[in-house]
Order: structure tokens, then C-alpha cells, then sequence
């Protein structure tokens, strides 16, 4: 079974400008969630989307957005990029919603930097 | 809010020493928790995990006992190996946040041959 697949590997941005991430899931895995990993913040949650509904959403600002597809693939963009915004993102899938037993799957992530 | 915490790394140790890596948490009522490992350039990998108080969660050689009375989860291997060198880390997940995964930090293990 293929694993969780994100493209692109490395991305490198200017200030200012919009990306999109992308995520493929397991197959059969319909919740993906998406997490932002950098040195000084750490992993953070940023949103978790099943059946294309976005369940739960952390503490990021509007220009953190996200999208689910009807076959559970899913989109993140980041508008107007911000130096700080360089992190590697990291998303994961699981068969259920997010939950006490749910197995988290992640991907290798996207390293963003922005210039 | 939740929170886990993790000592700092990075934490070095010759191969066949015992490794223990503290975590702890503010939750209230019962999370459950992980234990997650990333190897260089890649994702996370769950390592084990425990849903209830003085559940043991165990993979790999490595343990970690779910503590209610002292809200730990320490991470503990008898004999690591060169191939255990990667970033581990804590992290809970429970309703009163929306089952949102709280992360600890991150302790860095090197383990030298």
C-alpha cells in the first residue's frame, strides 16, 4: 500500500507570494490533517479536514487555508508569505477523525522556504 | 490548554546504553498519548502509544508506561542502537480540544558507536 504523498519535496518562495501543498492520502484514509514544523515553534497543528469538511482548525491566521477533495486528497495554501511562514509541513492521514485511537500516518513533508 | 513537555536535547549515548526521555503533560481528564520518532528528512513515525491510565505502550524495544498520578509518559529502551538516531517526540490528543494532536518539542537522540 502506497504511503501518504507529498509534493513538492522543497519549495522556495518570495515574500508576498501564494503556495499550495499538496497531500494524497492512504487509500481508504479519509481524514488528513496538517501540521506545521519549525525550530522554534515545533510541530503545530494547523487543520484537520474528513469528507472534505475542515473538522478542527489551530492557531494559524486566515491566510492559512485548506481543502479536502472528494477522493480525500487535500490542498493546503499559504497566501501572502511571510519569512516566518518557512517551515517544513508535514501531513498526515488516518482511516477515522482524529481521536484517541485513531493511527496517524504522515508524509516525509514539503520544506518551504521563503526569501 | 493541553500541553506536553519534553526534556531538551540533544541527548547523547554510546550504543547498548539505556535511554530514558521524559515527558510529561497538562491535560485534564484522560488524553491518550504517543510517542512519535522522525528520521532525518523524513515524516513522523508513531512509536507507540497508551489510552489509559497505567496502559504500557510498547515497539521496537522501546516502552512508556501511561503515569495519571504523575501525568508521564517517559520513554525508556535497554540497549539503544546506532539506528535509534533520530528526533523523538511526545504528544497527546484528547476530546476537550477537539482531538487536536498537541506536540511536545522534540528531544534529538544521537547514539555513537
Amino acid at each position: 500500500k502506497a504511503g501518504v504523498t507529498q509534493t513538492p519535496r522543497y519549495l522556495i518562495k518570495t515574500r508576498g507570494q501564494q503556495v499550495t501543498l499538496s497531500c494524497s492520502p492512504i487509500s481508504g484514509h479519509r481524514s488528513v490533517s496538517w501540521y506545521q514544523q519549525t525550530p522554534g515553534q515545533g510541530l503545530q497543528f494547523l487543520f484537520e479536514y474528513f469528507s472534505e469538511t475542515q473538522r478542527n482548525k489551530g492557531n494559524f491566521p486566515g491566510r492559512f487555508s485548506g481543502r479536502q477533495f472528494s477522493n480525500s486528497r487535500s490542498e493546503m495554501n499559504v497566501s501572502t508569505l511571510e519569512l516566518g511562514d518557512s517551515a517544513l509541513y508535514l501531513c498526515a492521514s488516518s482511516p477515522a477523525p482524529l481521536g484517541r485511537d485513531s493511527p496517524l500516518h504522515f508524509g516525509n513533508g514539503t520544506r518551504l522556504t521563503v526569501t | 490548554g493541553n500541553s506536553v513537555t519534553q526534556m531538551e536535547g540533544p541527548v547523547t549515548l554510546s550504543e547498548e546504553a539505556f535511554l530514558t526521555i521524559n515527558c510529561t503533560y497538562t491535560a485534564t481528564g484522560y488524553p491518550s498519548l504517543f510517542w512519535y520518532v522522525q528520521y532525518p528528512g523524513e515524516g513522523l513515525q508513531l512509536l507507540l502509544k497508551a489510552t489509559k491510565a497505567d496502559d504500557k505502550g510498547s515497539n521496537k524495544g522501546f516502552e512508556a508506561t501511561y503515569r495519571k498520578e504523575t501525568t508521564s509518559f517517559h520513554l525508556e529502551k535497554g540497549s539503544v542502537q546506532v539506528s535509534d538516531s533520530a528526533v523523538y517526540f511526545c504528544a497527546l490528543i484528547h476530546n476537550n480540544a477537539g482531538n487536536m494532536l498537541t506536540f511536545g518539542g522534540g528531544t534529538r537522540l544521537m547514539v555513537k558507536p
